[in-house]
């Protein structure tokens, strides 16, 4: 099975940072790489398909790279609305989660 | 709007059973594959189970084989998941969603519902 590992668990930002999220499989997994922002009580909101392509609604702000066994999530400058958990997934699997809290 | 909407969360025993529906509206149902992906307090995404668009394949995480059955009926717009022999570690809330697909397979969920807890405990 594959295994799906982010980085870091938990990162304490400020409003205006640049913001990057790793997640690194054990496998490659050419594109078909997804991630989700998920909010205390809340479902899952898609942000990002095939590693790179935005989600309809999703502000530009996030942005999605990579391939193979290593990507990217990027925030490019952290609003009050993004402090939440974002996980990864590919297939079956979804990541650990990363914890976005406020610095 | 594409809307999912789950029912059927219950404070159940270890051992019960315990059937969740999900009702979707505002696409074609009949075109998606449709996935359970479930949530234990405070812990992360777990992908449960999916199912094709006619019900002909069914796929399950190994921790709910035997246990779990998926079903969908196109005719009313709905899927479920009946669940069996239920156990502490099935405690969850259990979210219905949308697969987007492509070549190689899933590509992720376009489309979750707000979820229905699960609760075993006696």
């Amino acid at each position: 099975d594959i295994q799906m590992t982010q980085s870091p668990s938990t990162l304490s930002a400020s409003v205006g940072d640049r913001v990057t999220i790793t997640c690194r499989t054990s496998q490659s997994v050419s594109t078909w790489l997804a991630w989700y922002q998920q909010k205390p009580g809340k479902a899952p909101k898609p942000l990002i398909y095939e590693a790179s392509s935005l989600e309809s609604g999703v502000p530009s702000r996030f942005s999605g790279s990579g391939s193979g066994t290593e990507f990217t999530l990027t925030i490019s400058s952290l609003q009050p609305d993004d402090f939440a958990t974002y996980y990864c997934q590919y297939r079956g699997t979804f990541g650990q989660g990363t914890k976005v809290e406020i610095k | 709007d594409v809307q999912l909407v789950e029912s059927g969360g219950d404070l159940v025993q270890p051992g019960g059973s315990l059937r969740l529906s999900c009702a979707a509206s505002g696409f074609i149902f009949s075109n998606y594959w449709m996935s359970w992906v479930r949530q234990a307090p405070g812990k992360g995404l777990e992908w449960a189970a999916n199912i094709n668009q006619d019900g002909s394949q069914k796929y399950f995480v190994d921790s709910v084989k035997g246990r779990f059955t998926i079903t969908r009926d196109n005719a009313k717009n709905s899927l479920f998941l009946q669940m069996n022999s239920l156990r502490a570690e099935d405690t969850a809330v259990y979210y219905c969603a949308r697969e987007r697909r492509g070549a190689a397979g899933n590509l992720g969920f376009d489309v979750w519902g707000q979820g229905t807890l699960v609760t075993v405990s006696s």
